[in-house]
């Protein structure tokens, strides 16, 4: 069974750049899209963007101006970088894999949040 | 971006008791429509996709139903491990969008 760890930097000054990984255990890198998800209390659950093995990328579009996704395939690993952060960025950040059924996209497996606080 | 709306924003069960969560679309999106479940400390998990289909490993007393704006996710008999906050999300169209969470907690 497939795991994903999500891992990074936990307290952000506002402006700073929001940084984080999430590492892929077992199974099939390149058979999908990776995603990342964030949960806030103001705006619940907020997709944030994804992006596939080959390097592909679809991003929120109330956050592409300030988000990048990135995919490390020797590592088995891709990353999100949030620029120009504030305290509506503090939030549980969520890695997951975004998997097809036949013409049905599906969230199947998530890592555990990581935290992520903006404060001055 | 389509906006889902779950009802009730929370619940209170008894173990054996029938659960019904609604979800709505704002524009019609066929069957393409997700539930998770999600607990405390842990990473949410995939109840139903495709607005009905149970993914292997997910016990046959979550079923799901609808399709174009209105859809809903039924417990039949509630069990412990079922008290959690449940989300449904559009498949249909990026930005793939979740609705705000129903809470079911016990009575």
């Amino acid at each position: 069974q497939e795991q994903l760890q999500p891992w990074g930097a936990g307290l952000l000054k506002p402006s700073e750049t929001l940084s984080l990984t999430c590492s892929i255990y077992g199974g099939s890198f390149s058979d999908y899209y990776w995603i990342w998800i964030r949960k806030s209390p103001g705006k619940g659950l907020e997709w944030i963007g994804e992006i596939n093995h080959s390097g592909s990328a679809n991003y929120n579009p109330s956050l592409r101006s300030r988000v990048t996704i990135s995919v490390d395939t020797s590592k088995n690993q891709f990353s999100l970088k949030v620029n120009s952060v504030t305290a509506a960025d503090t939030a549980a950040y969520y890695c997951a894999r975004h998997a097809r059924n036949n013409y049905h996209y599906l969230m199947d497996v998530w890592g555990k949040g990581t935290t992520v606080t903006v404060s001055s | 971006d389509i906006q889902m709306t779950q009802s009730p924003s929370s619940l209170s069960a008894s173990v054996g008791d029938r659960v019904t969560i609604t979800c709505r679309a704002s524009q019609t999106i066929s069957t393409y429509l997700n539930w998770y479940q999600e607990k405390p400390g842990k990473a949410p998990q995939v109840l139903i996709f495709a607005a009905s289909s149970l993914p292997s490993g997910v016990p046959p007393r979550f079923t799901g139903s609808g399709s174009g704006t209105e859809f809903t996710l039924t417990i039949s008999s509630v069990q412990p491990d079922d008290f959690a906050t449940y989300y449904c999300q559009q498949s249909y169209r990026i930005p793939w969008t979740f609705g705000q969470g129903t809470k079911v907690e016990i009575k």
